[in-house]
């Protein structure tokens, strides 16, 4: 079964470093994959989206990389800020992608930005 | 752009009783929309695809007798736990479709 894996359940970063956290994917070939971000009670908040055919994508000081070959994402906040610290969740499109398909996600990374 | 509201944003109910939950979308059409459940420290799980003006697809190991989805407009979806019991306590969430989903801002159900 399809299957994704966030790198750990919590994260301590120094504000002003850059935070890099891991999705990585088993049994899947995604047409493109997602980063969101959860504060506590709250929905996500759609971030980034990354095309099976793109290496990388930038958004201010937000960066996502996507290795369909290693089927791993890596997600960059550079410069990071207390405000950063929220839970990271990483996902993919279940179907073909056309706008019609769920995703699955990952349990996610709960990031914590200390200043 | 692109708000998705909820309502209620939480609710308490007693074990055996109904509880509907609304999504809608604000600023955009919606054929399809979905709905997701989160236990706390797990992730989002897909419940179902609510499809304007057609049935429910729901996930496997999902009772779509249990949780009943209406997509009766472009703009709204339902989505109602019947015969609610304490193990149904989640947090619900919708989402509707473009290639990034915009998601509501989530239901806590608490059954007692």
């Amino acid at each position: 079964s399809q299957k994704i894996e966030q790198n750990s359940e919590a994260l301590n970063i120094q504000e002003g470093k850059t935070a890099t956290l891991t999705c990585n994917y088993t049994n899947y070939s995604p047409a493109y994959l997602q980063w969101y971000r959860q504060d506590p009670g709250r929905g996500p908040v759609f971030l980034l989206l990354i095309r099976e055919n793109e290496k990388e994508k930038r958004k201010e000081r937000l960066k996502v990389t996507f290795d369909t070959t290693l089927k791993q994402s890596l997600f960059h906040i550079t410069a990071s800020q207390p405000a950063d610290s929220a839970t990271y969740l990483c996902a993919l499109v279940r179907g073909a992608g056309g706008g019609a398909d769920g995703l699955t996600f990952g349990k996610g990374t709960h990031l914590i930005i200390q200043p | 752009g692109a708000v998705v509201s909820q309502h209620p944003s939480w609710v308490i109910c007693k074990s055996g009783t109904s509880v509907k939950i609304e999504c809608r979308s604000l600023d955009f059409q919606a054929t399809t929309m979905f709905w997701y459940r989160q236990f706390p420290k797990q992730s989002l799980m897909l419940m179902a695809t609510s499809n304007e003006g057609s049935k429910a697809t729901y996930e496997q190991g999902v009772e779509k007798d249990k949780f009943l989805i209406n997509h009766a407009s472009l703009t709204l979806s339902t989505l109602t736990v019947t015969s609610a019991h304490p193990e149904d306590s989640s947090f619900y969430i919708c989402s509707a479709n473009s290639y990034e989903q915009y998601f509501g801002p989530g239901t806590r159900l608490t059954v007692t």
